[in-house]
């Protein structure tokens, strides 16, 4: 079975340009996570998709993220315009949704905003 | 709003030698699931183990074992016979149900190395 999938590994812009990753969960699963994670902390949870639904953006920074899964399947997460604190590792997670599910991640973007 | 602590920034460990790693967490919730994930340098963060907070048995999955006290809201993994391999950052999170899915909250790991 193949795992989440993450392009692109690694991406540098400066600061005000623009960035989109994608991510394309493990294949029936319909709950779909994007965290952040800054060096030396954890992953913070931006966004969780159940289907093609938001079932919790609250942590996403709206002013300048945003994130989308049309058809239920993969996602995009795009940042317009980056700021230096976006560099972070931008994690991919799926699970399926039958209650108590493990969450599977992918390797992740690593993000330099210079 | 939940909370996982991880008091010890890094730990050794000699190989095949035994190790624990601490975890306390904070929540208001009655139903919750506490995790732990190994990320390796290459990023990607690799599910170890699941405790749920009704399981009266601790959870055990091969070398891994998860040592539960909810009393005092700990919950550490214990890895036996440390292997090289194991060296990497190590992640508790609590989970809470939302929407039919977990919402993980992360504490901010413990860097493991294993010494040969």
């Amino acid at each position: 079975e193949a795992g989440v999938a993450q392009s692109p590994r690694y991406k540098i812009i400066e600061k005000r340009q623009s960035v989109a990753f994608w991510c394309n969960p493990i294949s029936g699963h319909a709950t779909l996570y994007w965290y952040q994670q800054i060096l030396g902390q954890g992953p913070k949870l931006l966004i969780q998709f159940q289907n093609n639904g938001v079932v919790d953006d609250s942590q996403l920074p709206k002013d300048r993220f945003s994130a989308e899964r049309l058809k239920g399947v993969d996602s995009t997460l795009k940042i317009q315009p980056a700021k230096l604190e976006d560099s972070a590792v931008y994690l991919c997670a799926s699970s399926v949704q039958r209650g108590r599910e493990t969450q599977y991640f992918g390797p992740g973007t690593r993000l330099l905003v210079l | 709003a939940q909370k996982i602590t991880q008091t010890q920034p890094g730990m050794f460990v000699q190989e095949k030698e035994a190790v624990t790693l601490d975890c306390t967490y904070d929540t208001s919730d009655q139903s919750y699931g506490l995790f732990w994930y190994k990320q390796p340098s290459s990023g990607e963060m690799i599910f170890l183990i699941y405790q749920g907070s009704y399981d009266e048995q601790n959870a055990t999955e091969g070398r891994y074992s998860l040592n539960f006290q909810k009393a005092r809201k700990s919950a550490n993994l214990v890895i036996s016979a440390s292997q090289l391999g194991d060296s990497a950052m190590y992640f508790c999170a609590i989970g809470s149900p939302q929407g039919g899915s977990e919402k993980l909250v992360f504490g901010k790991g413990t860097k493991l190395t294993v010494n040969p």
